[in-house]
């Protein structure tokens, strides 16, 4: 598998449920972060954990880091409509380009 | 708030013509980035730039792929000979100086179509 996975391809919800997205990598990474993408439209940063983080906050959303199992997920509690987007990793290593994962097309159903 | 705007949205080329794809970061990022993305893949890394040279290619940035800052405002993406495999959505990005531990900021994108 390749650098920056996530899992599951594709998730289907209601709206007020919360969605769990996982990111899962194979290299050292400085950080990781989480991007949005409507479709046809570019990709917007919804946050940034360091390596040397475990946990971090943004509003509705919560992010794990786990460097031994080099992994993360992304929860987007109490969903809404506005929020059907695909999600994506990505680890910045020491040399600052990211690599992006497969991403995850979340779809919240009013 | 401060945006990366990206020029044209979409360009069409007939295959052998040259292109290029322009970008305005936000005006206190230092490193500057092109990606692109082919429909219904992942988005891949090109080129990293900063302090006027490229800092970081990955292979396919070949011969036929340029990248300048002519005039510390613009950032451009030059493909000499586009080919058909070309197509896609190239992505500008830009984050401030620091440890690297910035996000990158990405504009909406051009969508490059080789005809």
């Amino acid at each position: 598998s390749q650098q920056g996975e996530e899992d599951p391809q594709a998730l289907s919800i209601q709206e007020g449920e919360n969605a769990t997205m996982n990111c899962s990598y194979k290299t050292s990474i400085n950080n990781l972060q989480w991007y949005r993408q409507n479709s046809g439209r570019g990709l917007v940063h919804l946050i940034l954990i360091r390596s040397n983080e475990r946990e971090k906050h943004s509003g509705r959303l919560r992010v794990t880091l786990d460097t031994s199992k080099k992994s993360s997920s992304l929860l987007i509690t109490a969903s809404r409509a506005a929020d059907t987007a695909s999600y994506f990793c990505a680890t910045g290593t020491s040399g600052s380009r990211l690599t992006f994962g497969e991403g995850t097309q979340l779809t919240v159903n009013p | 708030e401060p945006e990366v705007t990206q020029t044209p949205s979409h360009q069409v080329t007939q295959m052998g013509q040259e292109v290029i794809l322009r970008c305005v970061p936000i005006s206190n990022h230092l490193y500057f980035y092109w990606y692109r993305q082919i429909l219904g893949q992942k988005v891949e890394f090109l080129v990293s730039f900063y302090n006027n040279e490229i800092s970081e290619k990955s292979e396919i940035f070949d011969d036929q792929f340029s990248v300048e800052r002519p005039d510390g405002s613009n950032f451009t993406l030059k493909i000499r000979s586009t080919k058909l495999e070309d197509s896609a959505m190239y992505f500008c990005a830009g984050r401030r100086q620091g440890d690297g531990n910035q996000p990158q900021h990405f504009g909406d994108g051009t969508r490059l179509s080789i005809l």
